[in-house]
C-alpha cells in the first residue's frame, strides 16, 4: 500500500523553465493538498482540491498552477521557475478536510 | 489573520527528560487541532484534538487541548534518541478544507 506517492524525489532547474509535480494517492481520498516547506518556515499550503474537478488557492499560490486530473492524481506546474521557488514540496491527501492529512515524501526541488 | 504559533522553535533534551511543546492558534471558526512529526521525510499523524479538556494519549506521548484559552500541548517523557524530529502542529478551519500549520519544535535529544 504506497499511500501518497510523490514524482520526482529531487529535481535541479535553471530560472525560467518550467516542471511539473507529480502526485497520486491509493486511499480513494476526496481531498488533496500541496505544500512547500522552507527552512523556518512550517507547511504552507499552495493549492488544494477538495474534490475530482474542483481547485482553490492556498496561502502562496502566486507561480504555480494545479490540475486534479482524476479523483487519484493531483499535479502541480512551475510555468517559469524563479530561484525563490527552490524549497522542498509536499503533497498530501485526506478522506475530507477535517480528517488527518496524509503527506507524500516530499520533492527537493533547487532553482538556479 | 488566521495564525498558529509554536514554542519553543527548538529543544535541546537528554534521553530521559520529560518535554511539553506548545501550540497556539487565532483561527477563525475552529474545528480540530493536529499534530504530526516530521522526521527525514514526511510528517507523520500523531493526534487529533476537537474537544477541550479531554487528553489524547500513545504510548509516552500525550496531547490536551484548552479551547477556551486557545493553545495545545504536547508531552513526551522519558524521551529517547528516536524522538528526535520537527513537531508540527496545525489547525482545520470549520467549513474549510485547509490546515494552517505552525512553524514547528525542532526537538534535539542527545544519548
Amino acid at each position: 500500500n504506497a499511500g501518497v506517492t510523490q514524482t520526482p524525489k529531487f529535481q535541479v532547474l535553471k530560472t525560467g523553465q518550467s516542471m511539473t509535480l507529480q502526485c497520486a494517492q491509493d486511499m480513494n481520498h476526496n481531498s488533496m493538498y500541496w505544500y512547500r516547506q522552507d527552512p523556518g518556515m512550517g507547511l504552507r499550503l499552495i493549492y488544494y482540491s477538495a474534490s475530482e474537478g474542483t481547485t482553490d488557492k492556498g496561502e502562496v499560490p502566486n507561480g504555480y498552477n494545479v490540475s486534479r486530473l482524476n479523483k487519484r492524481e493531483f499535479s502541480l506546474r512551475l510555468e517559469s521557475a524563479a530561484p525563490s521557488q527552490t524549497s522542498v514540496y509536499f503533497c498530501a491527501s485526506s478522506d475530507r478536510g477535517e480528517q488527518p492529512q496524509h503527506f507524500g515524501d516530499g520533492t527537493r526541488l533547487s532553482i538556479l | 489573520e488566521d495564525k498558529v504559533v509554536q514554542s519553543p522553535l527548538s529543544l535541546v533534551v537528554h534521553e530521559g527528560d520529560t518535554v511539553t511543546l506548545n501550540c497556539s492558534y487565532e483561527v477563525t471558526n475552529f474545528r480540530s487541532l493536529l499534530w504530526y512529526k516530521q522526521e527525514k521525510k514526511a510528517p507523520t499523524f500523531l493526534f487529533m484534538l476537537t474537544s477541550s479538556g479531554i487528553e489524547k494519549k500513545s504510548g509516552r506521548l500525550s496531547s490536551i487541548l484548552d479551547k477556551k484559552e486557545l493553545f495545545s500541548i504536547l508531552n513526551i517523557t522519558a524521551t529517547q534518541t528516536g524522538d528526535s524530529a520537527i513537531y508540527l502542529c496545525a489547525v482545520v478551519q470549520g467549513g474549510s478544507e485547509k490546515l494552517v500549520f505552525g512553524k514547528g519544535t525542532k526537538l534535539t535529544v542527545n544519548p
